[in-house]
């Protein structure tokens, strides 16, 4: 499985438009990226998945170059809400039965 | 549409004794995952569940165990608890040959070993 890496923490203010990068070296081929946000305390939730190039939904946006060795969570306009821990992980799609491995995550820290 | 349920919320033992976690899947899902979440650490996958069978396998020893019934919902049964066990459990559940496999998790239940 292809590890990730990801920076520990990031700062943000309110407003403002975050992104996290997320390097992956080894991803494989069918090899699909999703990142999840936890709040303390609670279980990890699904933002965004994506294969290759751009995907944007309601909360995010993904961009993944064309080499794909390397992802970028895009959250438009933070807000306090959003200070939470994000992780990215790399796993192949379906139709085997997948180990989910997470990271460290990083830490964002939205100020008022 | 309920989504995937964890009980109890909260659990205090002591070391030696046995322990049981339960999961309800969401609505629609046959596959459960059960990781366990330290403090300050992400999630570290345990073991996955389809078909009332564990299919997949993380490194935690065999006093971790687990079972699926026939409405998917699922156990984790932790015995001869150690100090080191105490952390969040969560379940997640997903559905097998989909074409993408998104895993949603339930709130975990917080286990404390004294």
């Amino acid at each position: 499985l292809a590890k990730t890496t990801q920076p520990i923490s990031m700062d943000s203010y309110e407003g403002q438009e975050v992104n996290i990068t997320c390097s992956h070296n080894n991803i494989a081929t069918n090899d699909y990226i999703t990142w999840y946000q936890q709040f303390p305390s609670q279980g990890p939730r699904f933002i965004i998945q994506g294969y290759k190039t751009k995907v944007t939904n309601e909360v995010a946006s993904l961009f993944i170059p064309a080499d794909r060795k390397s992802s970028t969570l895009s959250l438009p306009r933070v807000s306090l809400s959003d200070t939470a821990v994000y992780y990215c992980l790399v796993g192949p799609s379906s139709y085997n039965f997948n180990k989910f491995y997470f990271g460290s995550g990083t830490k964002l820290n939205v100020k008022p | 549409d309920a989504g995937v349920t964890q009980s109890p919320t909260h659990l205090i033992k002591t070391r030696g004794q046995q322990v049981t976690l339960r999961c309800s899947p969401k609505s629609g899902h046959d596959t459960v995952s059960w990781y366990q979440q330290a403090l300050g650490q992400g999630p570290q996958f345990i073991f996955q569940y389809y078909e009332e069978e564990e299919r997949q396998r993380g490194n935690f020893p065999d006093r971790f165990s687990g079972h699926q019934f026939p409405n998917y919902s699922s156990e984790l049964n932790v015995n001869a608890l150690l100090l080191g066990d105490s952390a969040l459990y969560l379940c997640a559940s997903s559905s097998h040959g989909t074409e993408i496999e998104t895993q949603y998790f339930g709130p975990g239940t917080r286990l404390l070993v004294l």
